[in-house]
């Protein structure tokens, strides 16, 4: 069982340029979610997705786009790309039932993307 | 005031002794307390969660929970080197993702 899979492990843009993480989960997970992890920040939300066709900003989306055509993935597109982009990409997902049902908040991540733009 | 506050670290402690990491908040609202375990060059994982006040166990690991003080602690019982990691605490209102809040990470190596 892969989980959820990003690609690629390590990219440097240069400035201006744009590219797409990518994300897949074989969990059937409804949810799925972009997070950046900064030195001594916490994991920042840039926007996630409640199911197929479905996605919302979080805290930080400035700069980045996202699709969800499939509940398997969902790509996240850096477009002209800045310095202040350079981070740690953690895509993850969840599983959630019906809404005010309880569920454990387990979030399962990928390993990253490290990204750096120069 | 940040909303999630951790001590980054480094935490460093000999094999087999207590560590206890903390977090404190200042959003009276969150309900829901997790840790995650995050290795180096690895996604976090989760590792113990708690619904309100109180305490939880799980094998060499306890979490508790004082929201009338908004800290939150994860105590780990006889340390190993493979506890080795940072970990996160991190916070919701509610019981979804999108709601989360992550604070920094607490780094602890754990010396043979």
């Amino acid at each position: 069982n892969a989980g959820v899979t990003q690609t690629p492990k390590f990219r440097i843009l240069k400035i201006g340029q744009s590219m797409t993480l990518q994300c897949t989960q074989d969990m059937n997970h409804n949810y799925m979610y972009w997070y950046r992890q900064d030195p001594g920040m916490g994991l920042k939300l840039i926007y996630y997705s409640v199911g197929a066709g479905i996605t919302d900003k979080g805290e930080v989306p400035n700069g980045y786009n996202v699709s969800r055509s499939t509940t398997e993935d969902f790509p996240l597109r850096l477009e002209l790309a800045a310095p202040s982009q350079t981070s740690v990409y953690f895509c993850a997902s969840s599983y959630s039932t019906d809404p005010g049902q309880r569920n454990t908040g387990e979030l399962f991540f990928g390993e990253g993307s490290r990204l750096t733009v120069l | 005031q940040k909303e999630v506050e951790q001590d980054p670290g480094p935490l460093s402690v000999p094999e087999g002794a207590i560590v206890s990491l903390n977090c404190t908040y200042s959003n009276s609202a969150f309900q829901y307390f997790m840790w995650y375990r995050q290795y180096s060059r690895k996604g976090p994982e989760l590792l113990m969660y708690t619904y309100s006040s109180g305490n939880k166990e799980d094998g060499r690991f306890t979490a508790q929970v004082d929201k009338s003080s908004k800290y939150i602690s994860l105590f780990i019982r006889d340390s190993q080197p493979s506890d080795s990691a940072t970990y996160l605490c991190a916070m919701s209102w509610g019981n979804y993702g999108q709601n989360f809040v992550f604070g920094p990470g607490t780094r602890l190596s754990v010396l043979p």
